[in-house]
């Protein structure tokens, strides 16, 4: 079946304890990105990747970082988290400039 | 940023009734995508616009784009009540090559009642 996988699904840490959240999706699309999403603020874009070894930032990348070393891999990692990134974060993956296909989403809270 | 705006922020009707949601944005796009989430869930595609068309149709969802006015809107006619959700608007812009970089809107939370 064709999907995105995101895990884990909730995630309670502790602030500077650091976390990754992994994302693979099995479509072979050149594409990914994370978002998070907070009340009243939509979804905003953390970092996307066109391709392999390729990474931007999009509009709120402070305190993440992303790696994509391979096709199928697109792993958020929050070296020292704080309070102000409890949020639920989605991942998504696109061919060409079709639709975004998303994971399910990862609830993290840190205190 | 980069960010779209939808409009209204959020919209009560009655099931039946017609639901427009409208959404702007700001510079060249190749298309417009709209997207629905149940509370809480991952996000669903509903309908992909390009940049080319002006008026697109999906069971009873319409959705026009005016690329003069860097805008779109959303219509879902006789709503239901399993209709409630937030719409959001997504736009893929323009960075040249074969795919572009999507952008999402704050989106538009409907209720349908009963």
């Amino acid at each position: 079946e064709a999907q995105v996988t995101q895990n884990p699904r909730y995630l309670i840490t502790v602030t500077g304890k650091k976390l990754t959240v992994t994302c693979s999706q099995n479509m072979n699309h050149e594409y990914m990105s994370w978002y998070r999403q907070d009340p009243g603020l939509g979804l905003r874009q953390i970092y996307y990747s066109m391709n392999v070894e390729v990474t931007d930032k999009g509009d709120v990348p402070e305190g993440y970082k992303v790696s994509r070393k391979e096709k199928r891999n697109f792993p958020l990692i929050l070296e020292s988290p704080s309070p102000n990134q409890t949020s639920l974060y989605f991942c998504a993956s696109k061919l060409g400039w079709g639709a975004l296909h998303f994971g399910n989403g990862t609830r993290l809270t840190v205190t | 940023s980069q960010q779209g705006e939808e409009d209204p922020q959020a919209l009560s009707i009655q099931e039946g009734e017609n639901a427009t949601m409208n959404c702007s944005y700001k510079t060249s796009i190749n298309n417009l995508q709209w997207y629905r989430q149940n509370s809480g869930r991952g996000l669903v595609h509903l309908i992909l616009i390009r940049s080319n068309e002006r008026e697109k149709h999906s069971g009873r969802l319409r959705v026009t784009l005016d690329t003069s006015k860097k805008s779109s809107s959303l219509l879902i006619t006789a709503s239901r009540a399993a209709d409630t959700a937030s719409y959001f608007c997504a736009t893929d812009f323009v960075y040249g090559g074969s795919q572009g970089n999507l952008i999402f809107g704050k989106g538009t939370k409907l209720s349908v009642k009963p």
